[in-house]
């Protein structure tokens, strides 16, 4: 069965400090993973994909095979950046439902 | 372009009332989902669509049912709501052969009381 697991519900760091969320994932097989994003009392929006290798609002996430990670990073945190961000996993090939994880709600203090 | 609507935005219903929420995509997406979302949980799957004229159960299905009345609306409905379905209640949406992630509805807050 596939799993998603975020050990941070909380994580609260200093504005321009690096931040990172971590992710990990159980799955027999090469998974795609997802960070979404929801800023308060808003809808939960993509944030950035795994196969697209992009960076989004200077974030960027890296899958760790090895490890079956999916942490996402920032190097220099902003204030606006404070929301509950998921992970999520889904099998290959589209059309399967996404498993998310627990959630981590990220504080950036001024 | 209204993406994925849902109805009600909030809802207080009493134990053993029945409701039914609403769903609908104007993207012509062919899988439609409903998620609920509990603090420290994360969200869970209620039931999916993975196409017009099918529903299939989720992770927690217990207390729910499902209509896919087309290939734009999803229903979701309490038969006889109890206080262990308070929740955030979120309707997604994707294309289904492409995997471009989900779209999201803004949410219903239902609390049962």
């Amino acid at each position: 069965a596939q799993r998603v697991t975020q050990p941070e519900k909380l994580l609260s760091v200093f504005k321009g400090a690096p931040v990172e969320l971590k992710c990990n994932y159980s799955y027999s097989g090469s998974p795609e993973l997802f960070w979404y994003v929801q800023y308060s009392r808003q809808r939960l929006q993509l944030l950035l994909r795994h196969i697209s290798r992009e960076s989004i609002k200077g974030f960027t996430a890296d899958l760790n095979k090895g490890e079956t990670s999916f942490h996402l990073k920032k190097p220099f945190a902003q204030e606006e950046d404070s929301a509950m961000y998921y992970c999520a996993l889904s099998k290959p090939g589209g059309g399967s439902r996404l498993t998310f994880g627990e959630g981590t709600q990220l504080t950036v203090n001024p | 372009n209204a993406g994925v609507t849902q109805t009600p935005k909030f809802q207080v219903l009493k134990t053993g009332q029945s409701m039914t929420l609403q769903c609908a995509q104007d993207m012509n997406h062919n899988s439609m989902y409903w998620y609920r979302q509990d603090p420290g949980m994360g969200l869970r799957l209620i039931y999916y669509s993975a196409s017009e004229g099918t529903t299939d159960k989720g992770e927690v299905p217990n207390g729910y049912n499902v209509s896919r009345l087309n290939k734009r609306e999803f229903s979701l409905r309490l038969e006889s709501a109890a206080p262990s379905q308070t929740s955030v209640y979120f309707c997604a949406s994707r294309i289904g052969q492409v995997d471009y992630g989900y779209t999201f509805g803004s949410g219903t807050r239902l609390t049962v009381v």
